[in-house]
């Protein structure tokens, strides 16, 4: 099974900086099968990035993603108010199944 | 549009079942997997399995086979997960998915809104 290792664990931000949030998988991920997901309090997780890179339909150009291999990055360009949630990289490129990394929180500075 | 409404909260003594249901609209049922997925108060995600709504063929994570049972009913677009001998730990919002790639293995889009299901004596 990938373990997927996000960091930090929690980023401390002020609206209107750059955000750098990195997902690291313990063994390659097949065809950069990679996806990032949005999570605020008491909602379901929202697709942001799925294929490491591509955006999800609706989701703002601010939202970039990259990576390959083992080694993938979610960058948020300018933080805006409501982008303060955690964040899920996840792989599905894998048999016998998916995983989730365990997060990262941005939260307001 | 693409809409997966879920059953509302569960209490649960330590040892019963509990079976959520994960009802689809806006799309063809049938024409993608449907996942699993839950998280424990203040942690993670954590993948449990999915359902080929077409076939009913079946996949689960290692941890919970030989307790979750995922089935659909095509004639109500609608499918269920069903964990069993439940413990405190348990205790989570489960959540269903649709699957964007053809193959069981892809990314998620939507999500219900999640069912709390709580194990308590």
């Amino acid at each position: 099974e990938i373990v997927l290792t996000q960091s930090p664990g929690t980023l401390s931000l002020s609206p209107g900086e750059r955000a750098t949030l990195s997902c690291r998988a313990s063994q390659s991920v097949s065809s950069s099968y990679l996806a990032w997901y949005q999570q605020k309090p008491g909602q379901a997780p929202r697709l942001l990035i799925y294929g490491a890179s591509s955006r999800a339909t609706g989701i703002p150009d601010r939202f970039s993603g990259s990576g390959s291999g083992t080694d993938f990055t979610l960058t948020i360009s300018r933080l805006e108010p409501e982008d303060f949630a955690v964040y899920y990289c996840q792989q599905y490129g894998s048999s016998p199944g998916l995983t989730f990394g365990g997060g990262t929180k941005v939260e307001i500075k | 549009q693409v809409q997966l409404v879920q059953s509302g909260a569960e209490v649960k003594k330590p040892g019963a079942s509990v079976k959520v249901s994960c009802k689809a609209s806006g799309y063809t049922f049938t024409g993608y997997y449907m996942h699993w997925v839950r998280q424990a108060p203040g942690q993670g995600l954590e993948w449990m399995g999915w359902i080929n709504p077409n076939s009913g063929g079946t996949n689960y994570a290692q941890k919970f086979q030989g307790r979750v049972t995922m089935t659909r009913d095509t004639s109500i677009s609608t499918a269920y997960m069903e964990l069993s001998r439940l413990r405190s730990d348990d205790t989570a919002v489960y959540y269903c998915a649709r699957d964007l790639h053809s193959s069981g293995y892809g990314w998620f889009d939507p999500w219900g809104q999640g069912t709390l299901v709580t194990v308590s004596s």
